[in-house]
């Protein structure tokens, strides 16, 4: 079953913080987050694996709350190169160690 | 070449064209996928290889054909396709999900741009 992601769409100034919400309605293995930048592939940003587990990559980083079956991205104090749609990948305990992408949120940081 | 590549990067064709969109990914990864991805809607998965055996076939109309001949490459041959086929294919390559498991990463192509008028 394909996760939720909030909000859809998100614009910045530049130096501004946003979150980004992931939620399953199935127990998660694994949270997966990628952003895309318009015209170009996907890129693999981070994997979580344990519940509260929090990851990093520049000033982004990542939480996963095993029990509200949901991971949250951070991108802290926004730079331009930041802009792109952010979709989140979840590995469910009843997917059979299938991928299954979010929606997808884009992100937006001006000048 | 590194990662992911796919050919062509645009192709533009009639409903009744044939054509094959190219996958190669050198990585040394023993899965690959191919996905549609339309305007505001999620990454649709569509076929699933395993060292060349497809496990997965997401209900894909017969149009599209995959062809997996070594774990290398993958093909997407397209036949006599609708307008609503339009959209960005995107190939991408894993280690192996069935050994993997949930720590599986997937690494994108830049995509394939179809457009049928």
């Amino acid at each position: 079953q394909q996760p939720v992601q909030s909000p859809q769409a998100v614009i910045l100034r530049e130096g501004e913080d946003a979150v980004i919400n992931c939620s399953s309605s199935k127990a998660l293995y694994s949270v997966h987050w990628y952003r895309q930048k318009h015209g170009e592939a996907p890129v693999f940003l981070m994997i979580l694996l344990k519940g509260g587990e929090q990851k990093g990559h520049e000033k982004i980083s990542a939480s996963f709350n095993e029990k509200k079956q949901q991971s949250s991205l951070y991108l802290t104090a926004s730079q331009l190169s930041y802009s792109g749609t952010y979709f989140c990948g979840t590995v469910t305990f009843q997917g059979a160690q299938k991928l299954v992408f979010g929606q997808g949120t884009r992100l937006t940081i001006n000048p | 070449e590194t990662g992911v590549t796919q050919t062509p990067r645009h192709l533009v064709m009639g409903m009744t064209n044939k054509k094959s969109l190219k996958c190669e990914q050198h990585l040394g990864h023993n899965a690959m996928y191919w996905y549609k991805q339309s305007a505001k809607k999620p990454l649709e998965l569509m076929f699933v290889y395993s060292l060349e055996e497809r496990v997965e076939n997401n209900s894909v109309p017969s149009r599209f054909s995959p062809e997996c001949p070594n774990s290398s490459h993958l093909f997407l041959h397209l036949h006599t396709l609708q307008p609503e086929d339009s959209a960005l294919y995107l190939c991408a390559s894993s280690q192996d999900p069935r050994v993997a498991g949930p720590t599986d990463t997937q690494y994108f192509g830049p995509g394939t741009r179809l457009t049928v008028l």
